[in-house]
């Protein structure tokens, strides 16, 4: 089976532009959900979609936002990029909620100058 | 608010013993409570689960224990050896699950030292 993948893997925006990343969860799983790591922050949750809704969100500027496709593949986007938007971008998805595991992707490592 | 301890420092531990990891939380009720492993430069990846009404399980070397009156988990890895170095990091969840908003700790490294 195989598992989360986030792409791309690694991205360099100037501030000011937007970015868009794409998680592709396991075949099956309907729940995906972002987070953002960062050194000093470490992994922090920016929001959680299921069958195309979002049922949670983070405490982030609406900067960021995201969305879910029919086919369970989801999309996050981030808009005026800030330097502090520089970090590892963190996909998990799980079969349902219920306190399942999650299984992350590899990350997108984005960088902003 | 809500906050999650776990050991800042940096764990070294001499192959062959047990490391003992500690996740320590405040202002949080969670239904359940988890435990990853992220090496540099790669998503976590899950280890174990454990219930509110679990006090203890396990998984081959790794062992869990949960108590909700200390509001601690203890997470311990036997026999360890050095490929078992890397980041561990507990995370709780509400009643819900799966990824939903999982509150993760910063994280604590493990260094099995040969």
């Amino acid at each position: 089976k195989a598992g989360v993948t986030q792409t791309p893997r690694y991205l360099i925006k100037t501030r000011g532009q937007q970015v868009t990343l794409s998680c592709s969860p396991i075949s099956g799983h309907r729940s995906v959900s972002w987070y953002q790591q960062t050194p000093g922050q470490g992994l922090q949750f920016l929001f959680e979609y299921f069958s195309e809704t979002q049922r949670n969100k983070g405490n982030f500027p609406g900067r960021f936002s995201g969305r879910q496709f029919s086919n369970s593949r989801s999309e996050m986007n981030v808009s005026t990029l800030e330097l502090g938007d520089s970090a590892l971008y963190l996909c998990a998805s799980s079969t349902q909620q219920g306190g399942t595991e999650a299984f992350f992707g590899q990350g997108t490592r984005l960088t902003v100058v | 608010s809500q906050k999650i301890e776990q050991n800042s420092e940096a764990l070294n531990i001499q192959e062959g013993k047990t490391a003992t990891l500690t996740c320590n939380y405040t202002n949080y009720s969670p239904a359940y409570l988890q435990w990853y492993r992220q090496d540099p430069g790669r998503g976590p990846v899950f280890l174990l689960l454990i219930r509110e009404n679990e006090k203890e399980k396990r998984k081959e070397r790794l062992k869990v224990t949960f108590d909700t009156t200390l509001k601690q988990s203890l997470f311990h890895i036997t026999a360890s050896q050095p490929a078992d170095s890397a980041t561990y990091l507990c995370a709780l969840g509400r009643r819900g699950g799966g990824a939903d908003g999982l509150t993760f700790g910063k994280g604590t490294h493990l260094i099995i030292q040969p």
